[in-house]
């Protein structure tokens, strides 16, 4: 069975902190690795990765994968109270069943 | 960029009762849509893959009778609760696929049973 398992459950910071979020996953056919950030609706998209040992950055918010020992990890500079959220790891299988595999979330508090 | 809607938003319904909710992506087209339930501190567990023009794809558990999935169109797919129970009350959220292989979220119908 595909899984995806994030740590930690949750975190609490205060402003200015630097966060690492992690994911590990076991799936038949990998073929990407999603973050997500989940304020109080839907899922935004943050980085997909493909493959190993790329990091991807968005301003304060950087990733990278490392598909030999399956996991991936979501960094956070310089935290402001908007980041705070459940951030979500999925990983997108391939095959005759495509689809997004997700973890239970990390829920980040920064606290000013 | 992509943008999908969901409505309603909320919807509180009787136990007994079918309720539809309507997945739309508003400026792109989606050949697939996908399906997610997301319980009270849990993760979004897919329910279905719907491919426009054909049948949708359930997951292991996921009654097909039950949920009830229309895909008419590149830009609507429909999602029926039928029979709802208090059990089925979540947080239900769909996605719609663009071409770049990415999904895009709408923001989510909750959907309360009395």
């Amino acid at each position: 069975e595909d899984k995806v398992v994030q740590s930690p459950l949750s975190l609490v910071v205060h402003e200015g902190d630097t966060v690492t979020l992690n994911c590990s996953y076991e799936v038949t056919n990998f073929r990407s690795l999603l973050w997500y950030k989940q304020e109080k609706k839907a899922p935004t998209f943050l980085f997909m990765l493909t493959s190993s040992g790329i990091e991807k950055k968005s301003g304060r918010l950087s990733s990278i994968l490392d598909k030999k020992e399956l996991f991936s990890i979501l960094n956070i500079t310089a935290t402001q109270t908007g980041d705070s959220a459940v951030y979500l790891c999925a990983v997108r299988t391939q095959g005759g069943s495509e689809k997004l595999v997700f973890g239970k979330g990390t829920k980040l508090t920064v606290n000013p | 960029g992509a943008v999908v809607s969901q409505h309603p938003s909320r919807v509180i319904c009787k136990s007994g009762t079918s309720v539809k909710i309507e997945c739309r992506s508003l400026d792109f087209q989606a050949t697939t849509m996908f399906w997610y339930r997301q319980f009270p501190k849990q993760s979004l567990m897919l329910m279905a893959t719907s491919n426009e023009g054909s049948k949708a794809t359930y997951e292991q558990g996921v009654e097909k009778d039950k949920f009830l999935i229309n895909h008419a169109s590149l830009t609507l797919s429909t999602l029926t609760v039928t029979s709802a129970h208090p059990e089925d009350s979540s947080f239900y959220i769909c996605s719609a696929e663009k071409d770049s292989g990415l999904e895009y979220f709408g923001p989510g119908t909750r959907l309360t049973v009395l």
